[in-house]
């Protein structure tokens, strides 16, 4: 089955620096590339996708970036905020499921 | 309404007890989706619903039950379980199939097994 890593597992950050997170995955059947926020106690929430016939997507302050190649793709956020603070899933979609990383906690400091 | 729905918000339950979980969404997705998830972990699957029936058993112990009466509706039923299914259980859904479209969680239900 696949298989998704994802680093780092924590990530502190200054207010106004980037932060980036970066996903490995093994099937290369796999062309779905979403990305998850999951604040304290609430519901994990998209945030940005991607599909694999695109290399890079942006909505504001935040970018995903693929390397089908490679299979690894990555989660780009500038100028961070502290409501940015969450834990993050990237995600690889087949045919037949989803299949979640293992998170990273990122920490916006003031 | 582009929201999933699901009650209850918590749960406590014995080991003996059978209890329902239940998710709704209106927005005419064709698949829906239950996950399990514990504390600093991913969401973990458990069971795809497809155009109402099950496609997907993660091989989920039978305590879990799973049932879709209708295109909107999904519950999980639960009876006998231990204390290490305790955690918190996500409902998803999507408006296609399988793992490429975008699934679109409810609030979860936080479940205790005493």
């Amino acid at each position: 089955g696949e298989n998704v890593e994802q680093h780092p597992s924590t990530l502190s950050v200054q207010e106004g620096d980037s932060a980036v997170i970066k996903c490995t995955y093994s099937d290369s059947a796999s062309n779905y590339f979403p990305w998850y926020k999951q604040e304290l106690g609430k519901r994990p929430q998209l945030i940005i996708d991607i599909r694999s016939n695109v290399g890079e997507k942006k909505d504001q302050r935040i970018a995903v970036t693929l390397n089908k190649t490679a299979k690894h793709f990555s989660l780009h956020i500038t100028e961070t905020q502290p409501e940015d603070s969450a834990v993050y899933f990237c995600g690889t979609g087949t045919a037949s499921k989803l299949t979640f990383g293992t998170g990273t906690r990122l920490q916006v400091t003031l | 309404d582009t929201e999933v729905t699901q009650t209850p918000k918590h749960l406590v339950m014995g080991m003996t007890n059978k209890k329902s979980l239940k998710c709704e969404q209106h927005m005419g997705h064709r698949a829906m989706y239950w996950y399990k998830q514990k504390a600093k972990k991913p969401p973990e699957l458990m069971f795809v619903y497809s155009y109402e029936k099950l496609s997907i058993n993660e091989s989920v112990p039978s305590r879990f039950s799973p049932e879709c009466p209708n295109s909107s509706l999904l519950n999980l039923h639960l009876h006998a379980l231990q204390p290490e299914d305790s955690a918190l259980y996500l409902c998803a859904s999507s408006q296609g199939t399988g793992g490429r479209e975008t699934q679109y969680f409810g609030p979860g239900t936080r479940l205790l097994v005493l």
